[in-house]
């Protein structure tokens, strides 16, 4: 079974500090992304990646940015935390290029205070 | 007009029921369609993943894609309790980044 691990369940960070949401994949998978969920809207990509040291603006990229220095790991970076950015964030990952099949983690619900 | 539409719910069935969900879409270039499961506080799960047009069945649940009607359904006979989660259709038309998901559906199945 793919596995997706995000490190936190549940994180408190206060407004304006650098926050890092770390995300690992133990399937040899290409593709990584990052999605926040939230009540009414739904899931909204925020950025994805292809392959290491790659990445790619999803649907709502601002006041984030993303490092994939490894091909297992994607970290989601706030790099000052507002309160609008309290969500859940949800970290997923696919095959390949052409595989549209996204195995999700368990997601991070994040407050920001 | 939204990319896709699904009616956020909830839906309340009893234990056994027949149960339909259904999104419709405007992007007629959409080829791949999914639903995912998602019960509370966890991620969403693929439930079913269909190409093209037709019928697709796993057990209980069977998901139906209308391409002409830009519609598409899934369908749960023998509804469980342990069914009741919120159900998000998503599809993509092949390019790599570009998979819309619905709001998703909640479901509650009664025992």
């Amino acid at each position: 079974d793919v596995k997706v691990t995000q490190s936190s369940r549940y994180l408190v960070k206060r407004t304006g500090e650098k926050v890092f949401l770390e995300c690992v994949q133990d399937m040899d998978h290409e593709n990584m992304f990052w999605y926040r969920q939230d009540p009414g809207l739904g899931l909204r990509l925020i950025y994805f990646s292809y392959d290491v040291k790659m990445k790619e603006k999803g649907d709502i990229p601002e006041g984030y940015s993303v490092s994939r220095e490894k091909k297992e790991r994607f970290s989601l970076i706030l790099e000052s935390a507002s309160t609008n950015q309290t969500s859940m964030y949800l970290c997923a990952s696919s095959l390949s290029v052409d595989n549209e099949k996204l195995f999700f983690g368990s997601g991070t619900q994040l407050s920001v205070l | 007009q939204k990319e896709v539409e699904q009616d956020p719910g909830p839906l309340s069935v009893p234990e056994g029921a027949i149960v339909s969900l259904n999104c419709t879409y405007s992007n007629s270039a959409f080829q791949y369609f999914m639903w995912y499961r998602q019960y509370s506080r966890k991620g969403p799960e693929l439930l079913m993943y269909t190409y093209s047009s037709g019928n697709k069945e796993d057990g209980r649940f069977t998901a139906q894609v209308d391409k002409s009607s830009k519609y598409i359904s899934l369908f749960i006979r023998d509804s469980q309790p342990s069914d009741s989660a919120t159900y998000l259709c998503a599809m993509s038309t092949g390019s790599q980044g570009n998979l819309i998901f619905g709001k998703g559906t909640k479901l509650s199945v009664k025992p």
